[in-house]
């Protein structure tokens, strides 16, 4: 399994600005994810961070809105940015470990609130 | 893409009763598996179950690949089991495509 953390916990944020959500796992993945998840809604996907290069963003999802960092295989980050309330969601990181496994695991999660 | 649904999409139990939440999806999978949310959000792996039978304690879950479903199994249920289960499939992209979620809530 996996051991990941995700910092903050949660905020509470002015419309306007941004926010970098972190996501450290406690061994080297192959590969790391982030999601939303909107109130009383399922996951989605916004993009695969790939080591050393861009991130692979879904439709809907855009580099400019949610810039994405992967500078090694333990860590990650996710920037909100230019947020209006409709960003308010949980936003986790999720890990696929390989080595033999297909199961993915899922960070605490950033609750953001965008006043 | 592929697309999962689940049923029901809201339960309420008593405690003690037995449940199952359905999870039907459209194409092959190389990966299904069954998550709990609990009230905080933290998304707890419960079963990864591509195929075949599991059981871990009151819960069991069951993946038929041939036919595109699966079932997860909650026997006597505790007011702990409540929150939204999720089914998650996999389907060559490493990602997850989650289900819309089967909202529960077990009363004492």
């Amino acid at each position: 399994s996996a051991v990941i953390s995700q910092k903050p916990s949660r905020d509470i944020c002015q419309r306007g600005t941004s926010l970098t959500i972190q996501c450290q796992v406690d061994s080297q993945v192959t590969m790391m994810f982030w999601y939303r998840q909107q109130p009383g809604q399922s996951l989605t996907l916004i993009a695969t961070a790939n080591q050393g290069s861009e991130a692979t963003y879904e439709s809907g999802f855009v580099i400019d809105k949610f810039p994405i960092s992967r500078p090694n295989l333990t860590f990650s980050t996710l920037t909100v940015s230019n947020m209006s309330p409709e960003d308010s969601s949980i936003y986790l990181c999720s890990v696929f470990l390989g080595q033999g496994t297909d199961t993915q695991y899922f960070g605490p999660g950033t609750r953001l609130t965008v006043l | 893409g592929i697309q999962v649904e689940q049923s029901p999409p809201d339960l309420i139990l008593q405690e003690g009763a037995n449940s199952t939440l359905r999870c039907n999806f459209s194409d092959s999978v190389n990966n299904l598996q069954w998550f709990h949310q609990n009230p905080w959000g933290q998304l707890i792996n419960l079963f990864y179950i591509p195929s075949g039978t599991k059981q871990n304690g009151r819960l069991s879950a069951t993946t038929v690949a041939t036919e595109r479903y699966s079932l997860l199994y909650i026997s006597s249920s505790q007011t702990t089991d409540s929150g939204v289960y999720f089914c998650a499939v996999e389907a060559g992209r490493r990602a997850l495509t989650f289900g819309s979620g089967t909202r529960l809530q077990v009363q004492p």
